[in-house]
């Protein structure tokens, strides 16, 4: 299985300022024929199920604020909250989905400094 | 907007099987993969497995020999089946729809997921004597 490693397991951010999450693979995500590299973010606010933010590493999902961004490509990847608003408090998760079993990071919990 | 609704016993007796039911608001079955997620503390979000409209499942290895997910499109409804559970499948279980990319491989189509976009609500389940 593919074992997914988030860093840090939590954060404190200003209002307002930038929030990063790292995502590390233990294999590359890239699939070469297409280019693409095969994860996704989700973002799970207390007491809710896992909400889809970005696909293909950087593709925001429909309705997904710009102020979240991703990036990275092969085994390292970022999620970047670019100005925090408190509705941004919540864990968040990576998911590889290059080969079965997809795998989920351990997640990272975003909070208000 | 799809929403999925999901149904089942949260409390059991180690040894029975776990079924949970989740019902798909649209029947859009055609075009999604429908999956099963479950979150516990210990283990964070694991895939259990997913199902295509025709039927075809893809499980993952770790439970593979105690589950089943199956599909009843008449009634736009899919369902799991984890049998002998015991306290480690304590958790919170989600049905969600995956995003599935179409793509030609020389002759054939190859389906591909990247992310469940849509989710159930989640089962709580408590696994105890």
């Amino acid at each position: 299985d593919i074992v997914m490693t988030q860093s840090p397991d939590s954060l404190a951010v200003s209002l307002g300022e930038r929030a990063t999450i790292t995502c590390q693979s233990s294999q590359s995500l890239l699939y070469s024929s297409n280019n693409k590299n095969y994860l996704a973010w989700y973002q799970q606010r207390p007491g809710l199920p896992p909400k889809l933010l970005m696909y293909w590493a950087s593709t925001r999902e429909s309705g997904v604020p710009d102020r979240f961004s991703g990036g990275g490509t092969g085994t390292d990847f970022t999620l970047t909250i670019s100005s925090l608003q408190a509705e941004d408090v919540a864990l968040y998760y990576c998911q590889q989905y290059y080969s079965d079993p997809w795998t989920f990071g351990q997640g990272t919990k975003v909070e208000i400094k | 907007q799809v929403q999925l609704h999901q149904r089942g016993a949260g409390l059991l007796k180690p040894a029975k099987t776990l079924s949970l039911t989740c019902a798909v608001s649209d029947g859009s079955f055609s075009d999604y993969f429908w999956s099963w997620i479950r979150q516990s503390p210990g283990k964070g979000l694991e895939w259990i497995g997913d199902i295509v409209h025709r039927g075809s499942t893809n499980y993952n290895p770790s439970l593979k020999s105690r589950v089943t997910i199956s599909i009843d499109t008449s009634k736009y409804e899919f369902y799991l089946k984890l049998k002998s559970v015991t306290a480690a499948d304590t958790g919170t279980y989600y049905c969600a729809r995956g995003k599935r990319l179409a793509e030609w491989s020389g002759d054939f189509i190859q389906y591909y997921f990247f992310g469940s976009d849509v989710w159930g609500q989640g089962t709580p389940v408590a696994v105890s004597s």
